[in-house]
């Protein structure tokens, strides 16, 4: 039983390139989340999928898309990076009840220069 | 020259103490106030959780407090050992469903030994 888990771990861009952030949860999760991580603060949620189907945005959602493959995996875009999209990405998981109980990947750090 | 960034509230404590770590949360609506513990280089990891109409729960060790009157939250560990230096967090789950967490900036617990 992984839990959650993230692809890549470490990843650095130039500015404009694109890229896809992996996330997989095999803990039957329906609802899953993608937040950002900048220094010193707290997390900032980008978008979530409260099940197979469905995305929404979150509080932070310009500059990425998001795509719901199935229920164990849920993918995080960046169509053209730029440097304030620096930051450490998570992904977390949780099931419908007790959804503020969510289970997190480890992270991908991402340097955009 | 030296460098200025953001810099969490630090929690100093001598191990075997007692540790208090305390949040002020916005919004009150939410149904459920949660703590979170972030070990250097991991994703967060869920400790306790306290729904709104309690004021206090125990876990193992840990003891939530919540005071909606002033909109405080405080997380209370007995005995503190080296294993719980990490960064906390407080969350809350805004008006329920499965539309993700609003998460504090964050206190680090250092443990003196």
């Amino acid at each position: 039983n992984a839990g959650v888990t993230q692809t890549p771990k470490f990843q650095v861009l130039k500015t404009g390139q694109s890229m896809t952030l992996q996330c997989a949860q095999d803990m039957n999760h329906n609802s899953m989340y993608w937040y950002r991580q900048d220094p010193g603060m707290g997390l900032r949620l980008i978008y979530y999928s409260a099940s197979e189907g469905t995305t929404d945005k979150g509080e932070v959602p310009n500059g990425y898309n998001v795509s719901r493959l199935n229920k164990r995996e849920f993918s995080l875009r960046l169509e053209s990076a730029a440097p304030s999209q620096t930051s450490v990405y998570f992904c977390a998981s949780g099931r419908a009840q007790r959804i503020y109980e969510q289970y997190f990947g480890p992270g991908t750090r991402l340097t955009v220069t | 020259g030296e460098s200025v960034g953001l810099h969490l509230p630090t929690l100093s404590v001598q191990e075997g103490d007692n540790s208090i770590i305390n949040c002020a949360y916005s919004n009150s609506a939410s149904d459920y106030f949660i703590w979170y513990k972030q070990e250097s280089g991991k994703g967060p990891q869920f400790i306790i959780d306290i729904r709104s109409n309690m004021d206090k729960r125990q876990g193992q060790r840990v003891t939530v407090l919540l005071n909606k009157t002033v909109k405080h939250l405080s997380l209370q560990i007995a005995a503190t050992q080296p294993g719980d230096s990490a960064v906390y967090f407080c969350a809350e789950n805004g008006g329920g469903g499965a539309d993700g967490l609003t998460f504090g900036k964050g206190t680090h617990l250092i443990i003196q030994p």
